[in-house]
């Protein structure tokens, strides 16, 4: 299995502050990556596919780069709603695996 | 907009088979997406389970050890998940989700519990 670690595991930020998550993958994976950011008792919302691409409204201060093994999340100008815990997950090969979490904290 | 619930038993007992559905709204099952079980727990985290296409074969988590059986009622709009021989470990909170290269629909989730 392809292995996903994220880093840090939590982060304290305020509003306004830029924040950066890191992914990075057991071997590589091409670009084949999304984050999700996930609230208490909701479901995980798809936020960028394609380690870069922004799904369809997604504000534009979120964005993610990388390739290979390397992927990061940056949200500019974080905002109240912003708090929650983000995943990364690979979708280049069975089974598909989560990076185990980065809990955005005020 | 379609949207994804899941729906099942909230309590099952060890050793017992757990089985959960899936409803889809607000669009068709047939229009060539695949079909993802996730769970979640506090230890191990998002868990992908299996997926299947409409018309294809499942894919399922080699970890699961074969327990795990994924199907697809197009008529009912509806894909199901069993998994047998359940333990404590099998507690957690399972969501359904659809997945076009990327699982961009999520059910609100289930929790199951595992406890005699």
């Amino acid at each position: 299995d392809i292995q996903m670690t994220q880093s840090p595991s939590s982060v304290t930020a305020s509003v306004g502050d830029r924040v950066t998550i890191t992914c990075r993958a057991s071997q590589g994976i091409n670009n084949w990556l999304a984050w999700y950011q996930q609230k208490p008792g909701k479901a995980p919302k798809l936020l960028i596919y394609a380690a870069s691409s922004l799904q369809n409204g997604v504000p534009s201060r979120f964005s993610g780069s990388g390739s290979g093994t390397d992927f990061t999340l940056t949200i500019d100008s974080l905002q109240p709603e912003d708090f929650a815990t983000y995943y990364c997950q690979q979708a280049t090969s069975f089974p598909y695996t989560f990076g185990q979490g980065t809990k955005l904290e005020i | 907009q379609v949207q994804l619930q899941e729906s099942g038993p909230g309590l099952v007992k060890p050793s017992q088979t757990l089985s959960l559905t899936c409803t889809v709204s607000g669009g068709s099952m047939s229009s060539g997406f695949h079909w993802n079980w996730i769970r979640q727990t506090a230890g191990k985290g998002l868990e992908w389970l299996g997926r299947i296409y409409t018309t294809g074969s499942p894919n399922y988590n080699p970890s699961l050890k074969s327990r795990v059986t994924i199907s697809v009622d197009r008529s009912k709009n509806q894909f199901s998940l069993k998994l047998n021989s359940v333990t404590a470990e099998d507690t957690a909170v399972y969501y359904c989700a659809r997945q076009n290269i990327y699982m961009d629909v999520w059910g609100r989730g289930t929790t199951v519990t595992v406890s005699s």
